[in-house]
């Protein structure tokens, strides 16, 4: 049964670079058949597609995060991650990692809570 | 990119039926038949429950259905159950480059 997991810092400091890892586990990350994202929640509010990469690297971004985030995979630790740029109170949120697969996201990790904050 | 509407909220009695909209435009929902639904419990980790307009997962009950026409989809929950009540999000594929959207969400509660 494939599983995610995403780790990483629980608070980021206003201005500061938010970083996530999500590791996978249970199937390979190196597939043709699957993109590999990010989506994030506020607190009380709906779901925000970030991006997505495939196993060579090749990537795409919601063009309203797309001047702020970077996606990289690590095929040889079953990983990819997520870098948020100059975040702000706004980034607070859920950060989920997902699979992408028949244009939608069959599988997901549990959620990691990052709160920006001084 | 703009983000998918939803009604904030949805009810039906135990057995009855509920049906969502998800209302985009040409760009998204009416370009691919690329709409899928989401069901998440508080503080849990959304569950694919529709993709691909119509089609279920293994093991998602065949109570829930999918459809569309033009720029609007639908989710129906068939034969309401008290587990069903939780909130609910469409998503569409919206373009080349692998865009994603998602909709404002539904919360649905069994009465």
């Amino acid at each position: 049964q494939l599983q995610l997991q995403e780790s990483g810092p629980g608070l980021v400091k206003p201005s500061e670079t938010l970083s996530l890892t999500c590791s996978v586990s249970g199937g390979s990350i190196r597939s043709n058949n699957y993109y590999w994202g990010w989506i994030r929640q506020p607190p009380g509010k709906g779901l925000e597609w970030i991006g997505c990469i495939f196993f060579t690297g090749n990537t795409h971004y919601s063009p309203s995060l797309k001047s702020r985030a970077t996606i990289s995979i690590d095929t040889s630790k079953n990983q990819f991650s997520l870098k948020l740029y100059s975040v702000n109170a706004a980034d607070t949120a859920v950060y989920y990692c997902a699979r992408h697969w028949a244009r939608a996201h069959d599988y997901w990790g549990q959620g990691t809570l990052v709160t920006v904050s001084s | 990119q703009s983000v998918l509407t939803q009604p904030p909220s949805a009810s039906g009695s135990p057995g009855q039926s509920v049906t969502i909209s998800c209302t985009g435009t040409s760009d998204d929902i009416g370009g691919y038949n690329a709409v899928s639904w989401y069901q998440q419990y508080p503080g849990k980790a959304p569950r694919l429950m529709i993709y691909e307009v119509t089609k279920r997962p293994s093991g998602v009950p065949d109570r829930f259905s999918g459809s569309k026409s033009g720029n609007t989809a639908s989710l129906t929950v068939s034969g309401l159950q008290a587990e069903d009540e939780a909130d609910y999000y469409c998503s569409s594929y919206a373009g080349s480059n692998n865009l994603r959207v998602f909709g404002t969400g539904t919360k649905v509660t069994v009465l």
